[in-house]
């Protein structure tokens, strides 16, 4: 078991431009949480997935951000024309059940800057 | 929206001391979760709390789940260097809610 792992660790961009992350769940794990966090704050929830469904969105999931889990096993976030108030720490976590908010292991995270 | 409050911001302490922080909410949680997170990294969860008044040790953290259903602590002894980063408290909002709110951490500094 490697735990969740996360693409790239760090991304720095420019305003206007496009960026995807990705995410790879601990294996056999069929939930799949996106969070973004900023500094001083706790995460906030994103989007989750079970399986290859997406489930449920977040407010703060504005029409720039998409994401997908297609054969049910890693996940990819995009951000379309990233703006400075994307700058964020943008977590991933798996769990192996369907109402398992003891067992969400996250990952290291990706961190954006836009300049 | 529910939110959780923790207290303090943040505490500087002498290697040796026991901690004590808090978080509390407006409205009842039904489940109470404590995480840490080092610099740089994903939260890791420390204690997991189901029922009112529940008492749970991990090693040196203690954690309860408050009476009320509105708030929890969590508490560690002989603090180490190790122990340095920020806590979060987080629960699900409502019962089978399969996301997490978060607090905005307490952020642990021990002094040399």
């Amino acid at each position: 078991d490697t735990g969740v792992s996360q693409d790239p660790r760090h991304k720095i961009t420019k305003r206007g431009q496009n960026v995807t992350f990705r995410c790879d769940p601990i294996s056999e794990h069929n939930r799949l949480y996106w969070y973004r966090q900023t500094l001083g704050q706790g995460p906030e929830f994103l989007t989750y997935f079970q399986n290859e469904a997406q489930l449920e969105k977040s407010r703060l999931l504005s029409d720039r951000f998409s994401a997908e889990r297609p054969k049910g096993s890693f996940s990819t976030l995009e951000i379309q024309r990233t703006e400075q108030g994307d700058s964020a720490m943008y977590l991933c976590a798996s769990s192996p059940r369907d109402i398992a908010t003891d067992t969400q292991y996250f990952g290291p995270g990706t961190r954006l800057t836009v300049l | 929206g529910q939110q959780l409050n923790q207290s303090p911001q943040s505490m500087f302490i002498q290697e040796g001391e026991d901690v004590s922080m808090n978080c509390t909410s407006s409205s009842i949680f039904n489940t109470w979760l404590w995480y840490k997170q080092d610099p740089g990294e994903g939260p890791v969860l420390l204690i997991a709390l189901y029922k009112a008044g529940e008492l749970t040790s991990n090693g040196r953290l203690t954690a309860q789940f408050g009476i009320t259903r509105k708030d929890s602590f969590l508490n560690i002894s002989a603090s180490i260097p190790s122990d340095v980063g920020i806590y979060f408290c987080a629960g699900p909002p409502f019962r089978g809610d399969d996301k997490i709110i978060f607090g905005k951490g307490t952020r642990l500094h021990i002094l040399p």
